[in-house]
């Protein structure tokens, strides 16, 4: 069974310009989580889905910040204009809703953003 | 404030040594606690992960983890440690109550093994 797929895995970008990261969780999963991972630190949660609904996304700076998941499967987070401070790796989780405590998260590779 | 910490950001060991990675947790009530593994390049992996029961849990890779009340903390543990070990390892909690949805990480710890 296929991952958690995230493209690209790399990315540099110039400051102020716009980038966008794509994840297709795992066949069958409801939930779907974007993560901030700063160099040296754990991951931040930005914003959860459950299918196309965005439950949590009050992590989510949203003068810059967008995501979007149509249709309850993929989806797609966007950064627009990107800040030197943006560079980190941003990580896609998703996990089967409706198993209550035991709604394990598998993680994708995640992308790795550097502005300049 | 709801936090976990990890006081160890390095540690080298040698293989074939046992291992211990430390992880306290700030919160009245048991949460749900977690042990993530991430290689180069690679996600977050679960270990393991204790919600009630038995205090120590097993994981897969050979590891477990004791979940201590009055010490607050959940510290990850291996007998012998081999040289595909060495990654970086995450503590995490879920406070909400609920399951994974709301996991607060640590900041992790290095574990670099010497052959």
């Amino acid at each position: 069974e296929a991952g958690v797929v995230q493209s690209p895995r790399y990315k540099i970008i110039e400051k102020k310009q716009p980038v966008a990261f794509w994840c297709n969780p795992i066949s069958g999963h409801n939930t779907l989580y974007w993560y901030l991972q700063n160099l040296g630190q754990g991951p931040e949660l930005l914003i959860r889905y459950e299918n196309e609904e965005a439950v949590d996304d009050s992590q989510l700076p949203k003068d810059r910040f967008s995501a979007e998941r149509l249709k309850g499967v993929d989806s797609t987070l966007k950064i627009q204009p990107a800040e030197l401070g943006d560079s980190a790796v941003y990580l896609c989780a998703s996990s089967l809703a409706g198993q209550g405590a035991f709604d394990e998260q598998f993680f994708g590779p995640g992308t790795r953003l550097t502005v300049l | 404030a709801q936090s976990v910490t990890q006081p160890d950001i390095h540690i080298t060991v040698s293989e074939g040594a046992s291992l211990e990675l430390r992880c306290n947790y700030s919160y009245g009530a048991t949460p749900y606690l977690f042990w993530y593994v991430q290689s180069p390049g690679q996600g977050l992996q679960l270990l393991l992960k204790y919600f009630s029961g038995d205090t120590l849990v097993q994981g897969i890779k050979g590891f477990e983890a004791e979940f201590k009340r009055s010490q607050s903390s959940f510290n990850l543990r291996k007998p012998s440690v081999h040289w595909s070990d060495a990654a970086e390892y995450f503590c995490a909690v879920d406070y909400s109550g609920a399951g994974s949805y709301q996991l607060t990480f640590g900041k992790g710890t290095k574990l670099s093994v010497i052959p």
